[in-house]
This record gives C-alpha cells, sequence and structure tokens, in this order.
C-alpha cells in the first residue's frame, strides 16, 4: 500500500490562511469518507485534527476544516497563529488492500 | 481522563523478538479497537496493526506481516504488540492508539481519538 501524497512543506504568515493537499487513489482516499488529519508539535504525539474528511473534534479551533475532492483531500488552516507551526499528517482507511490505514508523507507548516 | 502508556522498548539485535505493552485508562477498553502506530527516526507516520475491540479481528501493514502479532487482554486493560524476526528498518517510535469506534459503533471508524507518548525500538548489532 504506497502512502498518500502531501507537499513537504508551505509556510504562511501569522493571519493568513494556508492549504495542506493529501492525494491518494480511488482505492483509499476517493472510495471512503474516511480521512483524519494529525497535528504532531517536535517530540510530542499526534493530535487529532479532523476526522472523517470534515468534522473536528471538541477543543479543536474552528480555523482547522477539511474537505475532499476526488481522490484529494485538504487541511485548510484560516487565521495563522505561531503555535500552528507543526507537521502535519493526513490518514485515509486503505481499504481491503490491508483492512488498515495509510498515512500521507507529513507536510511541516512553517509559520513566517 | 484517558491515558495510555506504551512500555517494553529497548535494543535489540537484528533477527531477535519483543513484545511492546499498552496500558489503557480513563474509557472502557473493551469498547474499542485498537492500533499501533510507529515513526522511525526524523520519518512519518507509519500504521501496523489493528484489533478489533473483542480480539476477533486483527490487521497488519504489509511490512510486518508474518513477523508481529497484535493481542489484547480486555480483562487487564492491555494492548500488546509481539515482534519478531526484527530488521533495522523497524527501529522507531511505537505508538498506541484509541480508535474511536469498536462495539458501541459496531464497527472501527479508522482514526485515532487518543495516543500514548510511544516506546522506543532500536534494532541495530
Amino acid at each position: 500500500q504506497s502512502a498518500l501524497t502531501q507537499p513537504a512543506s508551505v509556510s504562511g504568515s501569522p493571519g493568513q490562511s494556508i492549504t495542506i493537499s493529501c492525494t491518494g487513489t480511488s482505492s483509499d482516499v476517493g472510495s471512503y469518507n474516511l480521512v483524519s488529519w494529525y497535528q504532531q508539535h517536535p517530540g510530542k504525539a499526534p493530535k487529532l485534527m479532523i476526522y472523517e474528511g470534515s468534522k473536528r473534534p471538541s477543543g479543536v479551533s474552528n480555523r482547522f476544516s477539511g474537505s475532499k475532492s476526488g481522490n484529494t483531500a485538504s487541511l485548510t488552516i484560516s487565521g495563522l497563529q505561531a503555535e500552528d507551526e507543526a507537521d502535519y499528517y493526513c490518514c485515509s482507511y486503505a481499504g481491503s488492500s490491508t483492512f488498515g490505514v495509510v498515512f500521507g508523507g507529513g507536510t511541516k507548516l512553517t509559520v513566517l | 481522563e484517558v491515558q495510555l502508556v506504551e512500555s517494553g522498548g529497548v535494543v535489540v539485535q537484528p533477527g531477535g523478538s519483543l513484545r511492546l505493552s499498552c496500558a489503557a485508562s480513563g474509557f472502557t477498553f473493551d469498547d474499542y479497537t485498537m492500533h499501533w502506530v510507529r515513526q522511525a527516526p526524523g520519518k512519518g507516520l507509519e500504521w501496523v496493526s489493528l484489533i478489533s475491540w473483542d480480539g476477533g479481528s486483527t490487521y497488519y501493514a504489509d511490512s510486518v506481516k508474518g513477523r508481529f502479532t497484535i493481542s489484547r487482554d480486555n480483562s487487564k486493560n492491555s494492548l500488546y504488540l509481539q515482534m519478531n524476526s526484527l530488521r533495522t528498518e523497524d527501529t522507531a517510535l511505537y505508538y498506541c492508539a484509541k480508535d474511536d469506534g469498536g462495539a458501541t459503533t459496531v464497527t472501527t471508524r479508522y482514526y485515532f481519538d487518543y495516543w500514548g507518548q510511544g516506546t522506543l525500538v532500536t534494532v541495530s548489532s
């Protein structure tokens, strides 16, 4: 099962919006509404930010939003803040290839 | 408060074996699917395995299939990963992660709402 494709890095200034893409295939991202996104600060465990494509867990800022079009999912962060600087990973159910999940390679977000 | 505490990570030689444990608290353990996810040093996340709430279903990434075995003891609120025939590429921080699905939702939901802090496995001669 191949990893999902994310850009290695994105950047933005405080207050701006950025979008991180996550491209899979018709066997994973394209077939299921089971994409999730995780934020990971250095030396910390990942934190769930978005699940089932666009749902936010309790306690996650509404500046974070998720969407999907075809085989590509996206995470948008609006009103960038310094504390948003972190690595972000997308994840999707992988279907019958493993009956598990597949992650993207991760995107380093730099807040300028 | 949900807590997941991994243990068992050590330095082991290639070809060796190791068993990781994850102690869970703060939720009804036997209601939920559980996963192991790993992260090699400086690299991204890689899903390793999952086990259903009752232990009746287990699935593995191709990279560990036939070498790793996931299990759980619901009476002890514990998750395990038996790792055999270890390779240098298995070197990673191993996280225990809770799925938000299981017995109450009937199905695994394939996202991780809680993570432990990880236990480091180093495979080296």
